[in-house]
């Protein structure tokens, strides 16, 4: 298993500023993700953290606005940059070990109140 | 395309009761994998149960099971004996290779809640 812990846990950030989740877990892992909670709503995959090179993202999510990065196999940062209030919401940092059932394990989120 | 789809935005079971929930799936690839999470209210999300799509049976763990039907391409969860902390929004999802790795899928979630 893996134990991920996200940072902050949560904020009120005004318009226009940004901000960078970080992501640190406790094991080696293949795989680091970054999804999307709005209220209510589902989990929508913003991207795939990759090690050492640039982020795969999902239609809808571009580099701009949610810069990635993944220095090594345990950690990951997800930047909001240039926020709105529609970017409130909660966002997920999540690890898969690539054996086993693959499941994925998940940080406790990170919400966050755009003003 | 994949896709997840849960059709029971909400569900009622009385204590005690089993309850099955819905899930269907669309993918092309023969590999897979389905999985279902529970979301309390806490927010943490919980995985409960796999089930590959070469496996022949169905998957158990404790008091869940996956129904898997794979011509229906149907991955229904069943939980024996609900208790009320099981009451908390429940996510089916689908993991898939694609280049350099894999990813997963969630379905819109269904709210179940246990009666007293």
């Amino acid at each position: 298993s893996a134990v991920i812990s996200q940072k902050p846990s949560r904020d009120i950030c005004q318009r226009g500023t940004s901000l960078t989740i970080q992501c640190q877990v406790d094991s080696q892992v293949t795989m680091m993700f970054w999804y999307r909670q709005q209220p209510g709503q589902s989990l929508t995959l913003i991207a795939t953290a990759n090690q050492g090179s640039e982020a795969t993202y999902e239609s809808g999510f571009v580099i701009d606005k949610f810069p990635i990065s993944r220095p090594n196999l345990t950690f990951s940062t997800l930047t909001v940059s240039n926020m709105s209030p529609e970017d409130s919401s909660i966002y997920l940092c999540s690890a898969g070990l690539g054996q086993g059932s693959g499941e994925l394990f998940f940080g406790e989120g990170s919400r966050l109140t755009v003003l | 395309a994949q896709k997840i789809t849960q059709t029971q935005p909400g569900m009622f079971v009385q204590e005690k009761e089993a309850v099955t929930l819905d899930c269907t799936y669309d993918t092309s690839d023969p590999s897979y994998g389905l999985f279902w999470y529970k979301q309390p209210s806490s927010g943490e999300m919980i995985f409960l149960i796999y089930q590959g799509s070469y496996d022949q049976q169905n998957a158990t763990e404790g008091r869940y099971s996956l129904n898997f039907q794979k011509a229906r391409k149907s991955a229904n969860l069943v939980i024996s004996a609900s208790q009320l902390g099981d009451s908390a929004m429940y996510f089916c999802a689908m993991r898939f290779h694609r280049t350099g790795g894999f990813k997963t899928i969630f379905g819109a979630g269904t709210r179940l809640f246990v009666k007293a």
